[in-house]
């Protein structure tokens, strides 16, 4: 069955970076984009990136140029999401999710999430 | 990037209810939309794909219609376990926005 796994829960500092590791099984790797998505506490979905993992091309939202770099590893079959200078405002649970390249379908299948809390 | 504005932003309603969540986007993504089902402190659940799909597994109450800049979506007799925030979000071009969230309350 497909299932993406991210890595636990992370508590920086500002002005750090952090690396999340989503893990995918069940399904052929390279035949689907990933994107990340975040939510801070109590406030709506907030679109970040997408990787395409076969060919290692990203977008990411205008919010994040600059802070934001999304990898993949085909060997592993896992998306890294890394952003640095970290702030308060960044504290936020932190999804993966996959979308076919092939059709309108959607984000199908999402990580659990991953908190990442940025306290001095 | 494109705007997604969502209406109502929350909403109460009873138990088979007929309720409607609109959204609009700042410009044309034809078919390229996708609703969203999330319970607190859950991944979201995709609900609708291309304005008008039924995820598979999805019960038939929910159903999604629109183009262009105007969607809706349905749900036709609201049930207990619908309660929840839905969010609309467009794939026409990256990055993939999201509406602001219609939070729904069963009363």
């Amino acid at each position: 069955q497909v299932q993406l796994v991210q890595s636990g829960a992370e508590v920086k500092k500002p002005g750090a970076s952090v690396k999340v590791s989503c893990k995918a099984s069940g399904y052929t790797f390279t035949s689907y984009y990933m994107h990340w998505v975040r939510q801070a506490p109590g406030q709506r979905l907030e679109y970040m990136g997408i990787i395409n993992p076969s060919r290692g091309g990203t977008t990411y939202a205008q919010k994040f140029q600059g802070r934001l770099t999304v990898t993949s590893d085909t060997s592993t079959s896992t998306v890294y999401m890394e952003l640095s200078s970290l702030r308060s405002e960044d504290t936020a649970v932190y999804y993966c999710a996959r979308e076919t390249m092939v059709t309108n379908s959607g984000l199908d299948y999402w990580g659990q999430g991953t908190l990442v809390t940025v306290s001095s | 990037d494109i705007q997604m504005t969502q209406s109502p932003s929350s909403l109460s309603a009873s138990i088979g209810d007929r309720v409607t969540i609109t959204c609009r986007a700042s410009q044309s993504i034809t078919s390229y939309l996708n609703w969203y089902q999330q319970k607190p402190g859950k991944a979201p659940k995709l609900l609708m794909y291309a304005a008008s799909s039924l995820e598979s597994g999805v019960p038939s109450r929910f159903s999604g219609s629109g183009s262009g800049t105007h969607f809706t979506l349905t749900i036709s007799s609201l049930q207990p376990e619908d309660f929840g925030t839905y969010y609309c979000q467009q794939s026409y071009t990256s990055p993939r926005t999201f509406g602001q969230g219609t939070e729904l309350e069963i009363k």
